[in-house]
């Protein structure tokens, strides 16, 4: 089983949906993050936390919440999307240690119409 | 603002041959430098990651290189399969535990 798994893995919505994006890891790791990847851009950082009672904004978090819910899960939601919210999702976990690389989950590609 | 630039954004090359790809980034004040796989469909995974006082790194045919203080990085793969074609990305970690990515080079690796 992947360590690191998102659902869903495809989704459509429509302009002002609210959608709900879900991460759950078995690695252990108090850290994880949420990654947007669009074409020519790369990722980048939308939110962190570091344990569940930790959130931070990170690069791009205008328009996106989320929720530690517990150690193993950190959801994205989008409250009203919007169509340049089209893109490649990606959770990710780590370790303390910055020895310790992240580990990404498969992705989730949503696309707002 | 760390900024990480990757070039070339694809390259295409003879199976075989030996190949380099470059990253820069602006900031020094870094933890560590990765470098990522990333296949379509999947997540990215991890190949190299070298910490800031190292020099290189070596797994296989990969031999990443970081040289600080002038921001750049090489990772080089040798005798290149067509298992090797992927998107590969750069990143470097900066405080917090967060990391900042390059765009990516395209690889694609012809029989």
């Amino acid at each position: 089983d992947a360590d690191v798994t998102q659902t869903p893995r495809n989704r459509i919505t429509k302009t002002g949906k609210r959608i709900m994006l879900e991460c759950s890891q078995t690695k252990g790791h108090d850290r994880m993050y949420w990654y947007r990847q669009d074409p020519g851009l790369g990722l980048r950082l939308i939110y962190y936390s570091f344990d569940v009672k930790d959130i931070n904004k990170g690069e791009i978090s205008d328009g996106y919440s989320v929720s530690r819910q517990a150690q193993a899960k950190f959801s994205l939601s989008l409250e009203s999307a919007i169509p340049n919210q089209t893109a490649l999702y990606f959770c990710a976990t780590s370790d303390l240690l910055s020895t310790e690389t992240q580990y990404f989950g498969p992705g989730t590609r949503l696309l707002v119409l | 603002k760390q900024e990480v630039t990757q070039i070339p954004a694809a390259l295409s090359v003879p199976e075989g041959e030996n190949l380099v790809l470059n990253c820069s980034f602006t900031d020094s004040a870094i933890y560590n430098l990765q470098w990522f796989r990333q296949d379509p469909g999947k997540g990215l995974t991890s190949l190299l990651l070298i910490q800031s006082s190292q020099r290189e790194q070596t797994s296989g045919r990969l031999n990443a290189s970081l040289d600080k203080s002038s921001g750049r990085s090489t990772l080089y793969i040798a005798a290149s399969q067509p298992g090797d074609s992927a998107t590969y990305l750069c990143a470097v970690e900066t405080s917090g535990s967060r990391l900042t990515f390059g765009e990516g080079t395209q690889l694609t690796v012809n029989p």
